[in-house]
């Protein structure tokens, strides 16, 4: 089955980019039927979406986020990625990717990694 | 647009079962998502379309609802179970909402 897994830093520096990556296996990221997602989830907090990328590189993202995110996409690798710019502490969080379904009037987020944490220090 | 859901813990003996509550602020909502996120591990989908149990999932989980009100029944709790679930929804544009989340516990 399709298996999602995070990697990239832990600890970046405020002010800095975080830069995520999720490796998709199991299964073919260029796919039509689903998205990849990005969501992540401040300590203690709850759930919180952050965007998605289509195979074809097409992205939506948060409005709360829109201006510091870039979600891509690299198909050769079967990867998808996370830029997030100008981090400050609330941007700490653990960050998981996951799996979209949304076609028509279905949608679902039903593959997750593991999730990576971040924490924004200097 | 806005979850909120109810309560934000719910206590259960072994073997009871409960409700928990999600409200959007869209009533033009037609379904949301449910998830079960047990502690130190990622969520997991338990319920799409209001209705419909992901894979795997027992069938001591029910969903129910339909704009703005969305109900997820446990009918008899296990110590699995024992986990936050959070609501979501999808708006357009599109932009995906979580609830704050329910903590069930065993009492």
């Amino acid at each position: 089955q399709v298996h999602l897994q995070e990697s990239g830093p832990n600890l970046v520096k405020p002010s800095q980019t975080l830069s995520l990556t999720c490796k998709v296996s199991g299964g073919s990221i260029t796919t039509d039927d689903y998205y990849w997602s990005w969501v992540r989830q401040q300590p203690g907090k709850g759930l919180d979406w952050i965007g998605y990328v289509s195979h074809t590189g097409s992205t939506y993202y948060n409005p709360s986020l829109e201006s510091r995110v870039t979600i891509s996409v690299d198909t050769s690798k079967s990867e998808f990625s996370l830029k997030l710019t100008d981090v400050t502490d609330t941007d700490t969080a653990l960050y998981y990717c996951a799996r979209t379904y949304d076609i028509s009037t279905y949608w679902f987020f039903d593959v997750w990694g593991r999730g990576t944490l971040v924490a924004v220090s200097s | 647009v806005v979850l909120t859901q109810s309560p934000a813990t719910l206590s259960l003996s072994p073997g009871e079962g409960g409700t928990l509550s999600c409200r959007t602020s869209q009533r033009s909502t037609s379904y949301v998502a449910w998830y079960q996120q047990r502690p130190g591990q990622p969520p997991r989908l338990l319920m799409y379309d209001a209705g419909n149990r992901a894979p795997g999932v027992p069938d001591r989980f029910s969903g129910s609802g339909s704009g703005p009100d969305f109900t997820l029944t446990i009918s008899s709790l296990e110590p699995e179970d024992v986990a936050t679930y959070y609501c979501q929804q999808r708006s357009n544009r599109p932009l995906f909402t979580f609830g704050p989340g329910t903590k069930v516990d065993f009492k």
